[in-house]
């Protein structure tokens, strides 16, 4: 079963310092999501992309975080410099068809910020 | 702005009880309406789904009814299992937009 691929599952840093995750989504889906998950909270969506357009980034804090998908397939998601505040799980997901809600997530990326 | 909100957990069961996880929700025109589960260790996943107006989505033994009258969608499930431990997420898709997540609830069934 076709499935979204993050890396690194776990990812451990200083403040300060830059980080960068990646996903891979289900082949064909043109619909690409960033989601952040605090502990204890539900995602919450940092950016979304169609093709490699962003269609939808009014929640990514840009003055430390920067996505891109450059040529409509995989993504990458950094943050730089990074706070103690974005401890957190940040999910990838994505879909066939822009707006239906249904979403595959992969398996998430566990970043700890020391 | 949209949003949803669960009732808090955990939520602590014996096998073979039943479940009833509520979910209530704020949005202007007619959103969808979903059920995810995210299992320890795995990604979440579409558990079920609602799309208009006393539509019933279910799945595995799970059923949600969209009530527009009382803007909520509670999952319910007769007999749960110990396999069924997960956090549950109630979300909302408005107008195609992003899904909006409610906070989660975890289940805990014991055996």
């Amino acid at each position: 079963e076709a499935e979204v691929a993050q890396s690194p599952r776990y990812k451990i840093t200083e403040k300060s310092q830059a980080v960068a995750f990646w996903c891979d989504p289900i082949s064909g889906h043109a619909t690409l999501y960033w989601y952040r998950q605090i502990l204890g909270q539900g995602p919450e969506l940092l950016v979304q992309f169609q093709d490699e357009s962003v269609v939808d980034d009014s929640q990514l804090p840009k003055d430390r975080f920067s996505a891109e998908r450059l040529k409509g397939v995989d993504s990458t998601l950094k943050i730089q410099p990074a706070e103690l505040g974005d401890s957190a799980m940040y999910l990838c997901a994505s879909s066939f068809y822009r707006g239906t809600g249904e979403l595959f997530f992969g398996e998430g990326s566990r970043l700890t910020v020391l | 702005g949209d949003s949803v909100t669960q009732m808090e957990g955990p939520v602590t069961l014996s096998e073979e009880a039943f479940l009833t996880i509520n979910c209530t929700y704020t949005a202007t025109g007619y959103p969808s309406l979903f059920w995810y589960v995210q299992y320890p260790g795995e990604g979440l996943q579409l558990l079920l789904k609602a799309t208009k107006a006393d539509d019933k989505g279910s799945n595995k033994g799970f059923e949600a009814t969209y009530r527009k009258e009382t803007t909520s969608f509670h999952l319910e499930k007769g007999s749960v299992q110990v396999s069924d431990s997960a956090v549950y997420f109630c979300a909302l898709n408005n107008a195609g937009n992003m899904l909006t997540f409610g906070g989660g609830t975890r289940l805990m069934v014991k055996p």
